[in-house]
């Protein structure tokens, strides 16, 4: 079965620096691979995803993450952050025959002024 | 995208009652989807919802602690049966986008605590 992992449990940041989330999964091919914010209050919003193509994946809110498949990792970044981009970043990933999600733990940012 | 609404929003509950909790779609999809999100944890996919047919759930999850109806396209209902305080958590749930690519887009959550 596939399985994500998100190796940073919270993250903080001063706006205005960079940001970048770490995800590795595990799962024997291709995988549809998703990254979902949750703000304090709201359900998940989709950022960015990647099935297939080029390996930088440009989403929603000035985001983008790269897939490496020697590294079986997704990596989210962001150039610059807002202190509005303080919430929960969620990794998930889905087989490619099928709909189930399975999600990483989560990574809560915070950003400082 | 589809605009997912949920209700009720928040609840408290009394321990061995029952909730129900609503998901309405604005458009007509195949697969609907419920998740629970325990304190502080991850989503974890509870059951898999598809129009004129039972459920699917997942292991851990049994129909008679949560029944789940879908009678059309666009609504689909979780029931959490005699709960208890560990079934204090935020119930979301999604649907899939209909395109090539599996995208599920999710509603805003119910918040449920039970006492």
């Amino acid at each position: 079965a596939q399985s994500v992992t998100q190796p940073d449990i919270h993250i903080t940041v001063s706006e205005g620096a960079s940001l970048e989330l770490r995800c590795n999964y595990s799962y024997g091919a291709t995988p549809y691979l998703f990254w979902y914010v949750q703000s304090p209050g709201q359900g998940l919003q989709l950022l960015l995803k990647y099935f297939s193509g080029d390996t930088l994946v440009q989403g929603i809110k000035g985001f983008e993450a790269e897939f490496k498949r020697s590294q079986s990792s997704f990596n989210l970044r962001k150039p610059s952050v807002h202190w509005s981009d303080a919430a929960e970043y969620f990794c998930a990933v889905q087989r490619s025959n099928d709909y189930k999600l399975s999600f990483g733990a989560g990574t809560t940012v915070t950003v400082r002024a | 995208s589809a605009v997912i609404s949920q209700k009720p929003s928040r609840d408290i509950c009394q321990r061995g009652t029952s909730l129900t909790i609503q998901c309405q779609v604005d458009s007509q999809v195949t697969m609907m989807f419920w998740y629970r999100q325990q304190p502080g944890q991850s989503l974890t996919l509870i059951a898999t919802a598809n129009q004129g047919s039972e459920a699917t759930y997942e292991s851990g999850f049994v129909i008679d602690k949560f029944p789940i109806s879908r009678p059309n396209l666009t609504f689909s209902t979780l029931t959490v049966s005699n709960m208890s305080p560990e079934d204090s958590s935020i119930y979301l749930c999604s649907v899939e986008s209909g395109s090539s690519y599996n995208e599920q887009f999710f509603g805003p959550g119910t918040r449920l605590t039970v006492l």
